[in-house]
């Protein structure tokens, strides 16, 4: 398996524009997160999905934010409209449900709202 | 409800031994240990579950303290290598959710 595939790796965009961020989890596992990371708050939890069900998104700052999980091998975080203060590295991470094991990151997205 | 580590940054000699602390609010079901290397992902280095303790390396090793909500992480003999920012992740009881500590900053000199 090649892993969690993040896209992009990088995105530049302008303040007051639309933002998707792409993630396609390791095949067979059934959970998902979506983490935000910057030198202030560290590692945030935003989102995340158990058997292709959101469970918990109070981590998600603002309604700006959505998520979805249209299917088992895709999900996608929408920043709209973005702002300069959502700059940040945003990782996904999937981990298998029903035992207790690690949780396997993508590359991250740096994302920069100018 | 994030988890608080110590210290939050670590300078170490090449072979010099470190402690890292993670204390949480919450009863825990499990502790995590993740190092991330500058611009990388995190990576899992090892899983402390309740009622046990694990060791995930020959050199780095952990303990959980369930009754004190709290783990520590041991690197003994400290190589280059081990430079980069490791965080502590709880998962409570009947959730899946994994939330990562404050981080602490490890840089090992030659």
């Amino acid at each position: 398996d090649a892993g969690v595939i993040q896209s992009p790796r990088h995105e530049v965009t302008e303040m007051g524009q639309e933002v998707t961020l792409r993630c396609k989890p390791i095949s067979g596992h059934n959970s998902l997160f979506w983490y935000r990371q910057t030198m202030m708050r560290g590692l945030e939890l935003l989102i995340y999905f158990n058997n292709n069900v959101p469970i918990d998104d109070s981590g998600m700052p603002e309604d700006r934010f959505s998520a979805k999980m249209p299917n088992a091998s895709f999900s996608t975080l929408k920043i709209q409209p973005s702002e300069p203060r959502d700059s940040a590295v945003y990782f996904c991470a999937s981990t298998s449900q029903g035992s207790d094991t690690e949780a396997f990151f993508g590359q991250g997205t740096r994302l920069t709202v100018v | 409800q994030q988890p608080v580590q110590s210290p939050q940054a670590v300078i170490l000699r090449e072979g010099e031994d470190a402690v890292i602390n993670c204390s949480s609010s919450k009863a825990l079901y499990s502790v995590h240990w993740y190092r991330q290397k500058h611009g990388e992902a995190p990576v899992f280095l090892m899983i402390l579950l309740k009622g046990g303790e694990q060791k995930g390396h020959e050199k780095i090793s952990a303990s959980f303290n369930e009754k004190k909500q709290q783990s520590s992480l041991y690197l003994t003999a400290s190589q280059l290598s081990y430079s980069g920012t490791y965080f502590c992740a709880n998962k409570a009881s009947g959730t899946y959710k994994y939330i990562f500590g404050t981080g602490t900053r490890l840089k090992v000199l030659a």
